[in-house]
């Protein structure tokens, strides 16, 4: 059975990074992209890229491009999800999820929270 | 980018109830379009794919309908575990767009 296991929750100072993992298990790493959301309070999910496991390639939202690095390590199963220069409104929870078009396997969410 | 309207933004009913949402998507998405369930403090739940296909282990008073830019979204019968925020995504194209969620709470 598929399962995404990511990273504690994190707090930060503006302008400072965070990178956060997301651990697979129970199927094959490389065979799914590995997509990364966010939702900040009170707002609606907002997806931020996604990679490729099996070659690395990624793609990300032109709201977050240039601050956001999404890397894997295949021979842990593992995805993170870096996020430079943060700001206030970075708040959120973050979530990795599989997908297959539907996300059909979540991480449990990691709260990053920035505040100074 | 695909915005995805959905309403109502919060409803409330009782147990037995027969409840519906809708999403709107503003351009044709064919029937890329999923329904998830999130309850406070966990991640959200896939119901329901490609518009109308119930995800395994989903109970059947889930059901979905819709293609094109017009999708329905129902409960045949509202259980306890029921009460929970829903919402829309859709697929068809980069970056995934989601509803802003409609959140259903016990009359």
């Amino acid at each position: 059975q598929a399962h995404l296991e990511q990273s504690g929750a994190e707090v930060k100072k503006p302008g400072a990074s965070v990178k956060i993992s997301c651990k697979a298990s129970g199927y094959t790493f490389i065979a799914y992209e590995i997509h990364w959301l966010r939702q900040a309070p009170g707002q609606r999910l907002e997806w931020m890229g996604w990679i490729k496991p099996r070659n690395g390639d990624t793609g990300y939202s032109q709201n977050v491009q240039g601050r956001v690095t999404i890397t894997r390590d295949t021979s842990t199963s593992t995805a993170y999800m870096e996020l430079r220069g943060l700001r206030r409104a970075d708040t959120a929870v973050y979530y990795c999820a599989r997908d297959l078009g539907p996300y059909d396997c979540w991480g449990q969410g990691t709260l990053v929270t920035v505040s100074s | 980018d695909i915005q995805m309207t959905q309403s109502p933004s919060s409803l409330s009913a009782s147990v037995g109830d027969r409840v519906t949402i809708t999403c709107q998507a503003s351009q044709d998405i064919s029937r890329y379009l999923n329904w998830y369930q999130q309850k406070p403090g966990k991640a959200p739940k896939l119901l329901l794919y490609d518009a109308s296909n119930l995800e395994i282990g989903v109970p059947s008073r889930f059901s979905g309908s819709g293609s094109g830019t017009d999708f329905t979204f129902t409960i045949s019968s509202l259980q306890p575990e029921d009460f929970a925020t829903y919402f829309c995504q859709q697929y068809d194209s980069l970056p995934r767009t989601f509803g802003q969620g409609t959140k259903v709470d016990i009359k």
